[in-house]
C-alpha cells in the first residue's frame, strides 16, 4: 500500500493526559499533514510539516518529522474532551503531482 | 463564508441506478478531490481535478465518473458498475496540490 499507517489504532487516555499518535509512510514527500475526522464529519486540517523541517507547533499541537525513518509523530497536549475524534496523517508525495496519501488514522478518545 | 458544500448528505441507490453526488466550493481552489472511506478506514482517492476540463484517475476509479466544467463544481457519479458502492464520500478541495484539503461534510451512500 502506498498509504501511511497510524499507530495506534486506537487510543484512550483520561482528560488532562498528552496523546501521542505516529505514522510512518513509505516514499520520499514533499510534505506532511495531519488532519482531524470527528465522527460523520468531513477532515480538518491542523497542521503541516514541510520534508526540510524536523519539528512544528501549533497551539497544543506538536509534530516531528523524521524522514530518515519515514515517520512523524502527533502530540497533543492537555488532552480534552473535545479532542475525541480520528486523526489523520497525509503525504503529498514528491512525483506524483497532485495526489495525497491518508494513512488509516487513529481513534482517540479522551474520557472526561 | 468560504467553504465547500456536499450534498445530499444522505442517498440511496438501487440496482442498476446511477446516482450523482454533487461538491461544489467557493475558495478559489483549482485542484479538487473526491475520496472514498469505508469504516474504520482511511480515505482512498477516487479522482482529482487539478483544473478546469481536467482530471485524473485515483487509486480507486473503476465505476466511478467525474466531470469538471466549472471550477466551483466536480459532481461525482456513482455508475451501476460499481459492485459495492455503500461507502462515505467526501470530496475536497486545495489552492494547489501540496496544500491543505478543504473538505465538505461528506455524503453517505447506501444500497436500497
Amino acid at each position: 500500500s502506498q498509504q501511511g499507517e497510524e499507530d495506534p489504532q486506537a487510543l484512550s487516555i483520561q482528560e488532562g493526559e498528552n496523546a501521542t499518535m505516529n505514522c510512518s509512510y513509505k516514499t520520499s514527500i514533499n510534505n506532511l499533514q495531519w488532519y482531524r475526522q470527528n465522527s460523520g464529519r468531513g477532515l480538518v486540517h491542523l497542521i503541516l510539516i514541510r520534508s526540510n523541517e524536523r519539528e512544528k507547533h501549533s497551539g497544543r499541537l506538536r509534530v516531528t518529522l523524521d524522514t530518515s525513518k519515514k515517520s512523524s509523530s502527533l502530540l497533543i497536549t492537555a488532552s480534552r474532551a473535545a479532542d475525541t475524534a480520528s486523526y489523520f496523517c497525509a503525504t503529498a508525495r514528491s512525483n506524483t503531482g497532485n495526489q495525497f496519501y491518508f494513512g488509516t488514522g487513529t481513534s482517540l478518545t479522551v474520557i472526561p | 463564508d468560504g467553504g465547500i458544500t456536499q450534498s445530499p448528505k444522505y442517498l440511496f441507490r438501487k440496482e442498476g441506478q446511477n446516482v450523482t453526488l454533487s461538491c461544489e466550493q467557493n475558495l478559489n481552489h483549482d485542484a479538487m478531490y473526491w475520496y472514498r472511506q469505508d469504516p474504520g478506514q482511511g480515505l482512498r482517492l477516487i479522482y482529482y481535478s487539478q483544473i478546469v476540463n481536467d482530471f485524473q484517475k485515483g487509486d480507486i476509479a473503476e465505476g466511478y465518473s467525474v466531470s469538471r466544467e466549472k471550477k466551483e463544481s466536480f459532481p461525482l457519479t456513482v455508475t451501476s458498475a460499481q459492485k459495492n458502492p455503500t461507502a462515505f464520500y467526501l470530496c475536497a478541495s486545495s489552492i494547489n496540490g501540496e496544500q491543505p484539503q478543504h473538505f465538505g461534510d461528506g455524503t453517505r451512500l447506501s444500497i436500497l
